[in-house]
């Protein structure tokens, strides 16, 4: 079982916007802002989306977002396009002796 | 520009050892941490642990400790991952990756990955 718990998966239709939530706890994600979303196409390597909860990295698009209120973190994409099916994971630093954690990912589907 | 490039896929028996290497290039080794990240087949990502190459420390993930090794070989700007008996649990895809900057929490470059099967 994952520290960083997402839903498995979720779905919407070209032009749409979804959210996938990362629910942690006080000591990683409510703790700290050093929140992390990747996504990863089949058979590639993982893709940094979002650094320290909000910030994109250059060559990202905007339509890629992130938030955090309490426990819970969250990515927005607005205008889904069919490139963005992948999975997406979550990930934060932990103050216990883990020190870092990933959540079980959330598969993203565009019908 | 910063490249890792990890060796190639592994077939191993268990009770075998392996030492699986990321090359870098574009930056200077020691000024950023290199972090190793576990996928098992059809699964999610998993943080291995975390080496400095500056001074070669390395923090573990409690599930991964004393069960791998993380080195760094400075003359030739490459970490490494190794174990000294493999078991059919440690198939998976491993990938190394390291930050934007050297105080990051997240992780910007990463490497194409390296592939590990144990089986008899």
């Amino acid at each position: 079982q994952s520290a960083l718990t997402q839903p498995a998966s979720v779905s919407g239709s070209p032009g749409q916007s979804i959210t996938i939530s990362c629910t942690g706890t006080s000591s990683d994600i409510g703790g700290f802002n050093y929140v992390s979303w990747y996504q990863q196409h089949p058979g590639k390597a993982p893709k940094l989306m979002i650094h320290d909860v909000s910030n994109r990295p250059s060559g990202v698009s905007n339509r890629f977002s992130g938030s955090k209120s309490g426990n819970t973190a969250s990515l927005s994409i607005s205008g889904l396009q069919t490139d963005d099916e992948a999975d997406y994971y979550c990930s934060s630093y932990t103050s216990t002796s883990t020190l870092w954690v990933f959540g079980g990912g959330t598969r993203l589907t565009v019908l | 520009d910063v490249q890792l490039v990890q060796s190639a896929a592994e077939v191993k028996k268990p009770g075998e050892s392996l030492k699986i290497s990321c090359e870098t290039s574009g930056y200077t080794f020691i000024y950023y941490y290199i972090a190793w990240v576990r996928q098992m087949p059809g699964k999610g990502l998993e943080w291995v642990g975390i080496l400095y190459p500056g001074d070669s420390h390395v923090r573990y993930s409690p599930t991964f400790q004393g069960r791998i090794t993380i080195s760094a070989d400075k003359s030739t700007n490459t970490a490494h991952l190794q174990w000294s008996s493999l078991e059919a649990s440690d198939t998976a895809i491993y990938y190394c990756a390291r930050p934007y900057g050297s105080g990051d929490f997240s992780l910007h470059y990463w490497g194409q990955g390296t592939r590990v099967t144990v089986s008899s």
